[in-house]
C-alpha cells in the first residue's frame, strides 16, 4: 500500500516534555510538510522540506523542530518551548506533475497536554 | 486581506440540492487550485483540482475557475448527507512555493 502514515494517532504530553511525531511516506515524494490545525481553524504551516537534509521554517515554527535524514521520513518534535501545543498535527507530501503540485495528507496525530 | 478566503458557513442544503462553495485568492501568480474535503476528526482528502479557466467535472463535483476574477468554486450536485464536512480551498503558484489553504466552509446536508 502506498501512502502517508503518521504515528501515534493520539499523543499526550506532560508539561516541560519534548515529544516526537512520526511521519513516513512511501510515495517517493521529494517534498514533505507539517501543518497544525486548531479547532475550527485552517491549516498553519510549521515546517517543510523540499529535499533530504534540507528544511525551512513555515509560518509558526517557534517551539518545533524537524529533521529530514531520509526521503521517506520527516519527524516533528514539539519542544517544551511550545506553550500551547494542543492541536491536530497533519503531515503531507507533495506530488509534482506536468499540471502542477498536489499535496496529500496523512491521517494526523492529535496532541493533548496533560 | 487573507490570501485565500472562504465563507466559514455553515452552509445548509437539503438532500438532493446543489451545494455551492466559493473561494477567492489574492495571489495573481497562482497556478493550481484544489478542493479538499475534511470530515470531523479526520485529515483532508483531495477531491478536485483545477489548473485552467472554466469548469472541470468529476462525478457529482464540478470545480469552476476564473483567474481574472481570482475566484474558484466547487459545486456538489445531488447533495447527500455523507457530503456533510468542511471543504478546504487551497492555492499554489508552483515552483516550490507554499500551498495556501483557506479556513474552510462547513457544509451540512439535511436528510
Amino acid at each position: 500500500d502506498g501512502g502517508i502514515t503518521q504515528s501515534p494517532k493520539y499523543l499526550f504530553r506532560k508539561e516541560g516534555q519534548n515529544v516526537t511525531l512520526s511521519c513516513e511516506q512511501n510515495l517517493n515524494h521529494d517534498a514533505m510538510y507539517w501543518y497544525r490545525q486548531d479547532p475550527g481553524q485552517g491549516l498553519r504551516l510549521i515546517y517543510y522540506s523540499q529535499i533530504v537534509n534540507d528544511f525551512q521554517k513555515g509560518d509558526i515554527a517557534e517551539g518545533y523542530s524537524v529533521s529530514r535524514e531520509k526521503k521517506e521520513s520527516f519527524p516533528l518534535t514539539v519542544t517544551s518551548a511550545q506553550k500551547n501545543p494542543t492541536a491536530f498535527y497533519l503531515c503531507a507530501s507533495r506530488m509534482t506533475s506536468v499540471h502542477g503540485e498536489t499535496q496529500y495528507f496523512g491521517p494526523g496525530t492529535r496532541l493533548l497536554v496533560l | 486581506q487573507k490570501e485565500v478566503e472562504q465563507n466559514s458557513g455553515p452552509l445548509s442544503v437539503p438532500e438532493g440540492a446543489i451545494a455551492s462553495l466559493n473561494c477567492t485568492y489574492s495571489d495573481r501568480g497562482s497556478q493550481s487550485f484544489f478542493w479538499y474535503r475534511q470530515y470531523s476528526g479526520k485529515s483532508p482528502e483531495l477531491i478536485m483540482f483545477i489548473y485552467s479557466n472554466g469548469d472541470k467535472e468529476d462525478g457529482r463535483f464540478t470545480a469552476q475557475l476564473n483567474k481574472a476574477s481570482q475566484y474558484v468554486s466547487l459545486l456538489i450536485r445531488d447533495s447527500q448527507p455523507s457530503d456533510s464536512a468542511t471543504y478546504l480551498c487551497a492555492v499554489n503558484r508552483g515552483g516550490g512555493f507554499k500551498t495556501i489553504f483557506g479556513a474552510g466552509t462547513r457544509l451540512f446536508v439535511k436528510a
